[in-house]
């Protein structure tokens, strides 16, 4: 089993609609959590942050639920330009009492007209 | 400032061959990571150097060797390819040493195809 999971899509929404992806992840002891964007062939970008007290950019909001381990991103309004992946990523406990980020298999999103 | 920069963009191997991905970063940061994606697999570690002069593996290590040349190149070489090594190859570097916690920026990505 992967340690962190995505439903992997494709999410196919209107403009201007209202669409929320989940992530779960399997190490209680994880920290740091992630969205990245990954647009078609091109390098991952972040997208935001994921704080215990749920934050929000604009039309996209993050929120972490350490009891039942996923996080969530919620985006409003979609635009023609959300279309992407997005990709969950989790710090997980590592070797050595590192962390290492893993990432999930990312949800693709497509908006249209 | 050009961030992480990667070299070359494309590349296709006979199986045995060898070769070495190059990355570099201006922003001086600690951490540099590499990792390896396929289709419906998302991203997958291959080895991390969380600061100048360490290097530890990843999830899939197997095949693959690092060199941290100095803070800025962290070079990825693969002795023997396989055509199971097909795939897209990202570099990326953080600011903070193990990188908990830290915003990751990622290079363009070298495409290799191992026949």
């Amino acid at each position: 089993r992967k340690e962190v999971e995505q439903d992997p899509g494709p999410f196919n929404v209107p403009e201007g609609a209202t669409v929320a992806f989940n992530c779960t992840y399997s190490n209680s002891a994880s920290q740091s959590f992630f969205w990245y964007r990954q647009d078609c062939r091109k390098e991952p970008k972040l997208l935001m942050s994921v704080y215990s007290s749920g934050n929000e950019d604009g039309r996209f909001t993050a929120q972490l639920n350490r009891a039942s381990q996923y996080i969530s991103l919620l985006i409003r309004d979609s635009k023609l330009s959300d279309s992407a992946t997005y990709l969950c990523v989790v710090n997980v406990p590592w070797a050595g009492g590192s962390y290492i980020p893993t990432f999930g298999r990312g949800t693709s999103l497509i908006v249209h007209p | 400032n050009a961030g992480v920069t990667q070299t070359p963009k494309f590349q296709v191997l006979k199986t045995g061959q060898s070769m070495t991905l190059q990355c570099a970063q201006d922003m001086n940061h600690n951490s540099m990571y590499w990792y390896r994606q396929d289709p419906g697999m998302g991203l997958r570690l291959i080895y991390y150097s969380a600061s100048e002069g360490t290097t530890d593996k990843g999830e899939v290590p197997n095949g693959y060797n690092v060199s941290r040349l100095n803070k800025r190149e962290f070079s990825l070489r693969l002795e023997s390819a396989a055509p199971s090594q097909t795939s897209v190859y990202f570099c990326a570097s953080s600011d903070r040493r193990g990188a908990n916690g830290d915003t990751q920026y990622f290079g363009p990505g070298t495409r290799l195809t191992v026949l």
